[in-house]
């Protein structure tokens, strides 16, 4: 069993919609909890971090923690055909090792 | 633009051979990553240096090594090479041991033919 499970999709939604993008882990000792976008053939770039639990809010993007269930969320508002991408969960126990990646969810967004 | 720089971004050799892959973090970040990213396994550390120091191994196979320069920059030695070894290689930099602060180049694909 992977440490961090997530489903790679694809996930395909309308212009508009609200996307959710969910991640689980088995490692309780997680507490920092990143988001990372990746379009075709580019480097992941990060969206959001939260530390621990409770919900984080940027834009459009809101990321949810429950350590609690071991699941993790991004929610996508509005969403926008350039949104169009895969998106990677990814966490860690101190903040200051490598990250332990989930295989990412391919999203596209139908115009 | 993460301001981390991959070179080459495409390098295409035969199985037994050796490569290096270079990374410059962006300007000021002590701290590098190395990631490989194959279809079947997802990003996967590799290997962590900090201020020219190794500091963490992940899944780095005995056939690949790595090091960082006292300008900083970081090379990835990859040798005897075989097809699986096909994958994307991403190089990511932080101003320090903190990986929540950490960007990500463009990464290097490796075809092994």
């Amino acid at each position: 069993q992977k440490e961090v499970e997530q489903d790679p999709g694809p996930l395909s939604v309308p212009e508009g919609a609200i996307v959710s993008l969910n991640c689980t882990y088995s490692n309780s000792a997680f507490q920092y909890f990143m988001w990372y976008r990746q379009y075709s053939r580019k480097g992941p770039e990060l969206l959001m971090y939260t530390y621990s639990s409770g919900n984080k809010e940027d834009g459009r993007f809101t990321a949810q923690v429950d350590k609690s269930s071991k699941y993790i969320s991004l929610f996508i508002r509005d969403s926008q055909p350039s949104d169009s991408a895969t998106y990677l969960c990814a966490m860690d126990d101190t903040g200051r090792r490598a990250l332990t990646f989930g295989s990412g969810t391919r999203l596209q967004v139908q115009p | 633009d993460s301001g981390v720089t991959q070179t080459p971004k495409h390098l295409i050799t035969a199985t037994g051979q050796r490569v290096t892959l270079r990374c410059s973090p962006r300007s000021g970040d002590l701290s590098v990553y190395w990631y490989q990213q194959s279809l079947d396994q997802g990003l996967q550390f590799l290997i962590q240096y900090y201020n020219g120091e190794e500091r963490a191994k992940g899944n780095i196979l005995e056939r690949f090594s790595a090091q960082q320069f006292p300008d900083l920059h970081s090379e990835l030695n990859l040798s005897s090479l075989e097809l699986g070894d096909s994958a994307l290689y991403f190089c990511a930099s932080s101003p320090r041991l903190v990986n929540t602060e950490a960007f990500f180049g463009q990464g290097t694909r490796l075809t092994v033919v």
